[in-house]
């Protein structure tokens, strides 16, 4: 079946500096979405990519999805505290009739 | 307006026991996805379901079933609880089915401890 990778599992970084996560999945994808799950949390929908090659910017959060519909990166800029949290992509087989496939998610720890 | 609603939010129950877990969707949204969370496997995709037709299932044996109602409510009911059952259940809804254009909102969870 469908599986989706995401790397690293674990980031620790410095508040102000930047964030990179990364989604691959086995197969092409319909589209990706991004969730962001604070720490005690429920997954909280960040954004959905569609087309190939798609780049979408929420302030100092950029997203990516690869030309070929099988990869996918979260970019955060200058990170903050309150950025602290597991951020999870997730997709759906182009043409499949399964659910969303989720990756393992990145832990981000900032250090102040 | 109100958000995904489940109940109840924590539960404890016996291995060999069943356990129903409850999801209102947010008003005027018709499909119904659960996920079940661990430290282990991560989200995993349970079961999806729209105008109380079941429309995907996922990779998880009989014992975890579920059911919409035309109030696009849902349920969903695991028999003869294992020790590894637990987890955070996780409703989410959405105005459809399929993720094209399709935002999902997440419920606060349900966490099922078996003892």
């Amino acid at each position: 079946g469908q599986q989706v990778m995401q790397i690293p599992q674990y980031q620790h970084v410095q508040e102000g500096e930047d964030f990179t996560t990364y989604c691959n999945s086995s197969t092409t994808l319909s589209n990706i979405q991004w969730y962001k799950q604070r720490p005690g949390g429920h997954p909280v929908f960040l954004i959905q990519l569609v087309k190939s090659g798609e780049v979408k910017k929420q302030k100092r959060l950029t997203f990516q999805f690869g030309e070929a519909k099988k990869n996918s990166s979260l970019h955060i800029t200058a990170t903050q505290t309150t950025d602290v949290g597991t951020y999870f992509c997730a997709g759906r087989e182009r043409g499949g009739a399964d659910g969303l496939t989720f990756g393992k998610g990145t832990h981000l720890i900032i250090q102040p | 307006k109100a958000g995904v609603t489940q109940t109840p939010r924590y539960l404890i129950k016996t291995r060999g026991q069943q356990v129903t877990l409850s999801c209102s969707p947010i008003s005027g949204h018709r499909s119904v996805s659960w996920y079940q969370q661990t430290p282990g496997q991560g989200l995993q995709f349970l079961f999806e379901y729209f105008s109380e037709t079941q429309r995907n299932k996922g990779n998880f044996p009989g014992r975890f079933s579920g059911r919409q109602f035309s109030n696009s409510r849902s349920e969903m009911n695991v028999s003869t609880l294992e020790l590894g059952d637990s987890a955070l259940y996780l409703c989410a809804s959405s105005l459809w089915v399929g993720s094209s254009g399709n935002t999902i909102y997440f419920g606060e969870g349900s966490w099922l401890t078996v003892v």
